[in-house]
């Protein structure tokens, strides 16, 4: 039980263009779901908490403008990169959570940027 | 503001021997700290959290307000525990996780 799901796990895409990750809670429902980046070697940085019904609260330094964050029911959110440059190539992982503190992960998306 | 520091990025140990990664945390209330591990080319997945006071894999971890400190260690030290650790911790129920920088365990035969 709870798997967390992310679409697509790899996706190219050229400069300018824009580019959806969904992320799914395949089993259970999530009260929040979490958006991290994680660059090659480092750590998992948050961008963004949403709560289904509600916008996205950011963290400081991320542009909401550009990482637009759609959390539509309880079992998907969607990340929207828009207008992607490569300095936004990296790994974008998201997790649910139920509200007991437990968040769920799911694989990861690798963006490349080209 | 929350900060963890995990001192070690790398900590390469024997099979059989004792390991222990390191975790250090600044917060001003009371929080959750967790562990969670990242076997390769697997998700992130939850190893032990200090709530729950439970050993997972033989893994155990004590929370130690005086010190803000809760280090992760295992008696003897098995291949398969070779991953990439973070500590996390969270202040209260269903809110952001802040994590470490990582510590990636390797552990040879």
């Amino acid at each position: 039980g709870a798997v967390v799901s992310q679409h697509p796990s790899w996706v190219i895409c050229k400069s300018g263009t824009s580019v959806k990750i969904e992320c799914r809670s395949l089993d259970f429902q999530a009260t929040t779901m979490f958006w991290y980046r994680q660059f090659p070697k480092q750590s998992l940085m948050l961008m963004a908490t949403s709560n289904e019904g509600s916008k996205a609260t950011y963290e400081q330094g991320v542009e909401k403008d550009k990482f637009l964050i759609n959390h539509a029911s309880l079992t998907l959110s969607t990340l929207t990169v828009t207008s992607a440059h490569p300095e936004d190539s990296s790994f974008y992982i998201c997790s649910a959570g139920t509200g007991n503190y437990e968040q769920y992960f799911g694989p990861g998306t690798r963006l490349t940027v080209t | 503001a929350q900060r963890v520091t995990q001192p070690e990025k790398l900590l390469s140990v024997f099979k059989g021997a004792p390991v222990e990664l390191k975790c250090n945390y600044s917060y001003s209330g009371s929080p959750e700290l967790f562990w969670y591990v990242q076997y390769s080319r697997q998700r992130l997945q939850l190893l032990l959290r200090h709530i729950s006071r439970e050993s997972i894999k033989g893994f155990t971890a004590d929370l130690n307000k005086g010190e803000t400190s809760f280090h992760l260690k295992k008696p003897f030290a098995q291949e398969e525990d070779s991953a990439m650790y973070y500590c996390a911790l969270s202040g209260t129920s269903g809110s952001r996780l802040t994590f470490g920088e990582g510590t990636q365990l390797t552990v040879n035969p």
